[in-house]
Formats: structure tokens, sequence, C-alpha cells
């Protein structure tokens, strides 16, 4: 089975200052990894995914994530954050094959404070 | 539809009594997904469509909890009796299925136990 660990609950920021969200997993088999964000009152969105090729994916709104598979980890980073940056975020694992069910993370709130 | 749509958008039920609710994923996405979000504890699986196969219900915290899919379209997700535990915002997702592809979510329907 796989699992996917969001060690922070909360991340306070300033603004303009970098973040980072961890994400650790855990898998027997491969798996694809993804961030989504939920903007306060709205739905989940897609913020960047990993498949394969370069470990290391950028989405439109300047964060990235990398994937290290000896770490099992895929943590999400942006040099500096904007207030509007202010979501939860969501780390997500899939298998590369088999059932195609999303695992989760519990969420880290990031709070961009001015 | 433009995106996943789920109805409806609140209920409040009383501790006991029976509720429904729906999900209508995009069209042609062969894979539905719902999931449980309350606070704390990020998105808990319950239960995955994919076309005609069995669905994975390996998520679902009691038999009071059941889904259908209707004509590979429409899913509803059905609590029987509920409880108070059973408060959360429910979360429907659909995509075109396979291991890659992004999963589009509603806005969800945030059920409360009284």
């Amino acid at each position: 089975a796989q699992s996917v660990t969001q060690l922070d609950s909360q991340v306070p920021v300033f603004e303009e200052a970098p973040v980072e969200l961890r994400c650790n997993y855990s898998s027997s088999v491969s798996v694809y990894l993804f961030w989504y964000v939920q903007y306060p009152n709205q739905g989940l969105q897609l913020l960047l995914k990993y498949l394969s090729g370069s470990t290391l994916v950028e989405s439109i709104n300047g964060f990235e994530a990398e994937f290290n598979k000896s770490q099992t980890s895929f943590h999400l980073r942006k040099p500096s954050v904007h207030i509007s940056d202010t979501a939860e975020y969501f780390c997500a694992v899939i298998k590369v094959s088999g059932t195609y069910k999303y695992i989760f993370g519990t969420g880290t709130r990031l709070k961009v404070l001015a | 539809g433009a995106g996943v749509s789920q109805s409806p958008s609140n209920k409040v039920t009383e501790k006991g009594k029976d509720v429904e609710l729906r999900c209508d994923p995009i069209s042609g996405h062969t894979a539905l997904y719902w999931y449980r979000q309350s606070l704390g504890q990020g998105l808990e699986f319950l239960i995955y469509f994919q076309g005609n196969s069995a669905p994975d219900k390996s998520g679902l915290p009691s038999d009071r909890f059941s889904a259908e899919r209707t004509g590979g379209s429409v899913s509803t997700l059905t609590i029987q009796r509920t409880q108070q535990e059973d408060s959360a915002v429910y979360l429907c997702a659909s995509s075109l299925g396979g291991g890659g592809t992004e999963a589009f979510f509603g806005q969800g329907t945030r059920l409360t136990v009284v």
C-alpha cells in the first residue's frame, strides 16, 4: 500500500520569503507524484506533477518540486512567496500501474504574512 | 459541463437519516473518485470507479456507506443512518483514467449531521 506524509500541518512565512513544504511517501511499487492546491473556498486543483524524466518539475506560478527517489521525497519549494499563495497544499501519489487511486497526505496550510 | 459538478453544495441532516450526494463528472472521464475531507485529516479515499470494472471500495469506512455510478457517468454516494462523525466535506473527482492523468475535483458537498 502507498502512504504520504506531510509533517507540517501549518507553515507561516512572510511575503517574499522562500518556503519549502515537505512531502515523503512510502510505496513498494513505482508511483507518480502530484501536488494539489486548495485556495480558500475553492476546490482542489493540480499544481504540478512528476511522471518521468527530469526530477525537477515546475508550475506556472513559480513553484517547483524535486523527486528524490532515494529519500522518497517530493518537496515543494518557492523562492519568494506572495500573499496570494496562501492556501492548503496536498501531496499525492498514484501507482504507475494497477488501481489508479490517488493517495493524499494530510495537507499543509501555507499562510503568507504581510 | 465544463467541470465536475456536485450537489447539493451544503446538506444539514439529522442523526439517523439517510443522505444522497450526487456527482456529475466531466464528460468522457472514465475514472471517478469520492474522497472525504475532514479538518486535520486530509483527503480520505472512499471509492474509485474505472469504466466498467468493479469499483475499488476499500476506503468506505462502514457498511452504512455505498456508492454507485450509473451508465458510466453520474455517481451517487449514499450514507445511511448518518452519525455525527460523518460530518465532513465530500469531494468527487474525475479523470481520463490512467496513472499519470490529472484528477479534476468538484467543489464538494459539506455535510453536517446534527
